[in-house]
């Protein structure tokens, strides 16, 4: 069955290390989302892409980075770990604006 | 900008009692709404939506929500509570000039035994 995957599930490391999250996805979706969870806050817009090299800023990029070579995977870049960016991390995809997003399982990133 | 709010953190419900989890919206034209839920330590799974049509949406696991234009609400229902309902649940609109999603901060609904 398709799929969305992230890796790894749990993370830690330390202020100032870059960090790299993955995302890879086989449904061939052409959006694919990064977001981050935090209580009060519910889900926030980190990156996203339409497709193969279009990458675009959500409203709470700065620190992040993303890169979109092929179809399947949009990893997303912790340039300089910060102790605010202690957070879950969900991707997500779709291959049609009005459809629905399939979600990864998350990554618990925690920043020391 | 588009925009959603939930103004509950979290809604008890007995269950077999009917439940309502909250959600407005402020967009610009048509919305496009959707609910989707959170169990824990897991990512976000699609309930239902609102395109266009019925304002009454049905949805998985036996959900409905109720669009309404004049009050901008698109509440989430379901007729009779189960404890397995229990879990993370969030309102979302889709910008209508890019693909983004924006989410609401989230409701917690338990359902009492």
């Amino acid at each position: 069955d398709a799929e969305i995957t992230q890796s790894p599930r749990h993370k830690i490391t330390e202020t100032g290390r870059q960090v790299t999250l993955a995302c890879h996805q086989t449904w061939n979706h052409n959006n694919m989302f990064w977001y981050r969870q935090d209580l009060g806050h519910g889900l926030r817009l980190i990156h996203y892409s339409y497709g193969v090299h279009d990458t675009n800023k959500g409203e709470v990029s700065d620190g992040y980075s993303v890169s979109r070579s092929n179809t399947e995977d949009l990893p997303l870049t912790l340039e300089s770990a910060a102790s605010s960016q202690t957070s879950v991390y969900f991707c997500a995809s779709n291959s049609d604006p009005l459809e629905k997003l399939f979600f990864g399982s998350g990554t618990q990133l925690s920043v020391l | 900008a588009q925009s959603v709010a939930q103004p509950e953190d979290q809604v008890n419900v007995a269950e077999g009692n009917p439940l309502t989890v909250k959600c407005t919206y402020s967009v610009s034209g048509n919305p496009y709404l959707f609910w989707y839920v959170q169990y824990p330590n897991r990512g976000l799974q699609f309930l239902l939506k609102y395109i266009t049509g019925d304002n009454l949406v049905k949805g998985s696991y036996g959900f409905e929500a109720e669009f309404n234009k004049s009050q901008t609400s698109f509440h989430l229902k379901k007729p009779s509570a189960l404890v397995s309902d229990s879990a993370l649940y969030f309102c979302a609109v889709r910008d209508r000039g890019t693909y983004k999603y924006i989410f609401g901060t989230g409701t917690r609904l338990k359902v009492l035994a």
